[in-house]
């Protein structure tokens, strides 16, 4: 099993410009979570999912979306970035009933 | 929400000496407490949970204590060695809304040889 996979791991983006960060796992994990952490800071939540078709927002959703059309992929959407969103983006999975949460390499993300 | 503080900040221990970090949370409904271990650039990994109906878990050289009323918990780490330097993280799952974490800030230790 590769656990969680996260791409790219690093991306510099200018102001106003999107991407996506891909996130997938193979371990058949109903629930999926994006993080953002900021430095010397903890984990926030943005986004998670409880299912396929099923996402709802975090302490700090804004400026992000989500989708999760297969239990395996969770991808975070950026549109118009912008400088507050530098930071360190963690994709997590766990399953129902065991609550210990798997992290993903991370993604170093720089908006200039 | 739930809120989840953790303290200090950083630590820095010498070799051997034991480590402690603490953290509080809000939610009485919380009901799970894992403890994640970052070391520079890599992702977090889970080392050691709690759940609420435990008051104490040891494994090896780690041990964490939860105390319900007071709503708090703490990582304990003795006979400590420079490769446990990293970030740890406190976090409370309040389990009524489906696994979701609320992490603490972390804690930089470092572990001086």
């Amino acid at each position: 099993n590769a656990g969680v996979t996260q791409t790219p791991k690093f991306r510099i983006l200018k102001i106003g410009q999107s991407m996506t960060l891909q996130c997938a796992q193979d371990m058949n994990h109903n629930y999926m979570y994006w993080y953002r952490q900021d430095p010397g800071m903890g984990l926030k939540l943005i986004y998670y999912s409880v299912g396929a078709g099923i996402t709802d927002k975090g302490e700090v959703p804004n400026g992000y979306n989500v989708s999760r059309s297969t239990t395996e992929d969770f991808p975070l959407r950026l549109e118009l970035a912008a400088p507050s969103q530098t930071s360190v983006y963690f994709c997590a999975s766990n399953s129902l009933g065991s609550p210990e949460a798997f992290f993903g390499q991370g993604t170093r993300l720089t908006v200039v | 929400g739930e809120n989840v503080e953790q303290h200090p900040s950083t630590l820095s221990v010498q070799e051997g000496d034991s480590a402690v970090i603490k953290c509080t949370y809000s939610d009485s409904a919380s009901n799970y407490f894992p403890w994640y271990k970052q070391e520079l650039g890599k992702r977090p990994q889970l080392i050691i949970d709690i759940r609420s109906n435990v008051g104490e878990k040891k494994d090896q050289r780690i041990a964490v204590t939860l105390n319900k009323t007071a709503k708090h918990f703490s990582l304990h780490i003795t006979e400590t060695q420079p490769e446990d330097s990293a970030v740890y993280f406190c976090a409370a799952e309040l389990g009524y809304t489906g696994n979701q974490f609320y992490f603490g800030t972390g804690t930089s230790l470092t572990v001086i040889p």
